[in-house]
């Protein structure tokens, strides 16, 4: 079956730019997942979402970042008046788990890289 | 709070010999732990994962892990690298905070050399 997808594969906005990102979870999956990917860096966590409830955020770097998967499936990171710091790779993840549990599988997405000049 | 390290930003073996990515990490509970790989242009996959069942893990394409409670360590090993095998590989901690996150590592880079 398909995998998670996420568009753009690539974006490159000016400083300043508001940007929308969207994951498309493995169907039927409960929890989906965004980490943002330095250069040479390990994913780092921004959000956690069961079903449509939001139930961590602590990761958004700023309150320029929002995430909303309003019905439960698809899900967009949005990035308000971006800045050169923001450029990386977006990964978002999912996993069947109902509970986020610990132990479940996640399964990426290619990633969006963005780009802020 | 619960941390990963990986020791060695890359790694650099000759094919069919072996592969030993090494993972630290820092956890006040019993970790979940997990490598995922990642090839160039493609998402994480994981390869394997502790889940506090037994201690040595096998996972795909031939790696397996330990879990060292002692030394807190999840090292991954391969007997005979591979062509195929050069990719950056992760390990992750997972983690409780009403929800759950996964921590990840810096990442190793593999490369195999004919």
């Amino acid at each position: 079956g398909a995998g998670v997808s996420q568009s753009p594969r690539y974006k490159v906005a000016k400083r300043g730019q508001d940007v929308a990102l969207r994951c498309d979870p493995i169907s039927g999956h409960v929890s989906l997942f965004w980490y943002q990917q330095a250069l040479g860096q390990g994913p780092e966590f921004l959000t956690y979402f069961q079903n449509e409830a939001q139930l961590d955020k602590s990761g958004l770097p700023s309150d320029r970042f929002f995430a909303e998967r309003p019905e439960g499936s698809v899900s967009t990171l949005k990035i308000q008046r971006t800045q050169q710091e923001d450029s990386a790779v977006y990964l978002c993840a999912s996993s069947l788990g109902a509970s986020g549990g610990l132990t479940d599988t996640q399964y990426f997405g290619p990633g969006t890289r963005l780009t802020v000049l | 709070a619960q941390s990963v390290t990986q020791l060695g930003s890359h790694v650099s073996v000759s094919e069919g010999a072996l592969v030993l990515l090494r993972c630290n990490y820092s956890s006040s509970v019993p970790p979940y732990l997990f490598w995922y790989v990642q090839y160039p242009n493609q998402g994480l996959q994981l390869l394997l994962k502790y889940t506090s069942a037994a201690t040595l893990v096998k996972g795909i394409n031939g790696f397996e892990a330990e879990f060292k409670k002692s030394e807190t360590s999840f090292h991954l090993t391969k007997p005979s690298a591979h062509m195929s095998d050069a990719a950056e590989y992760f390990c992750a901690v997972s983690v409780n905070t009403g929800g759950f996150k996964t921590i990840f590592g810096a990442g190793t880079r593999l490369f195999v050399k004919a």
